[in-house]
């Protein structure tokens, strides 16, 4: 059974750099067809799709993140990360890392279970 | 990117069947088969139930069905369980991304 499970600090401060990792178990992160990719969710509030990476580096932002935004991946730790810079109180989330069947829409069929970041000094 | 627009909140009684819409434009819902639908409860992941408009992934009720007419897609639920309370999500791929976009949510509630 895949699974997938963020990490990184839980507490970030304003201005800085926000780094979170995605370890995926039960299966290769270079599995063809899949991508994986980043969504969030402020407390309370909906998701945003943040971005997606394919294992071969292939990277796809969203417009509204993208000059903020980069994701990484390291196929030899079957991992896959997330940092997002200049954070402020509006990036304050909780992160999922998700496994992406194809980059044609958002579908995410394995979740991580989330992890909170709180933007604050 | 805009988000695509469901109703904020629906209801129904157990046993009834309820449907909640994602509105968007021709550039994402209308123009493309690539719909899909979440259920998120409290503090939990969200569940892929739907994708490619009508597609249920394995292990999904097949109480759950999703369908497109125009720039609106729709996830009806039949026969309406306590389970089934918490929030529902749809996205679809966008012209204006080279991913998509997701819909603002709706909370449904089982009377």
């Amino acid at each position: 059974q895949l699974q997938l499970q963020e990490s990184g600090p839980g507490l970030v401060k304003p201005s800085e750099t926000l780094s979170l990792t995605c370890t995926v178990s039960g299966g290769s992160i270079s599995s063809n067809n899949h991508y994986w990719g980043w969504i969030r969710q402020p407390p309370g509030k909906g998701l945003e799709w943040i971005g997606t990476i394919y294992y071969s580096g292939n990277t796809y932002y969203n417009p509204s993140l993208k000059s903020r935004i980069t994701i990484s991946v390291d196929t030899s730790k079957n991992q896959f990360s997330l940092k997002l810079s200049s954070v402020t109180a509006a990036d304050t989330a909780v992160y999922y890392c998700a496994r992406h069947p194809s980059i044609l829409g958002l579908i995410f069929d394995y979740w991580g279970q989330g992890t909170l970041v709180t933007v604050s000094s | 990117q805009s988000a695509l627009t469901q109703p904020a909140s629906v209801s129904g009684s157990p046993g009834q069947s309820i449907t909640i819409s994602c509105t968007g434009t021709s550039s994402d819902v209308g123009g493309y088969n690539y719909v899909s639908w979440y259920q998120q409860h409290p503090g939990k992941a969200p569940k892929l139930m739907i994708y490619d408009v009508s597609k249920r992934p394995s292990g999904v009720s097949n109480r759950f069905s999703g369908s497109k007419s125009g720039n609106t897609a729709s996830l009806t639920i039949s026969g309406l369980q306590a389970e089934d309370e918490g929030d529902y999500y749809c996205s679809s791929y966008t012209s204006s991304s080279t991913s998509g976009v997701f819909g603002g949510g709706t909370k449904l509630t089982v009377l």
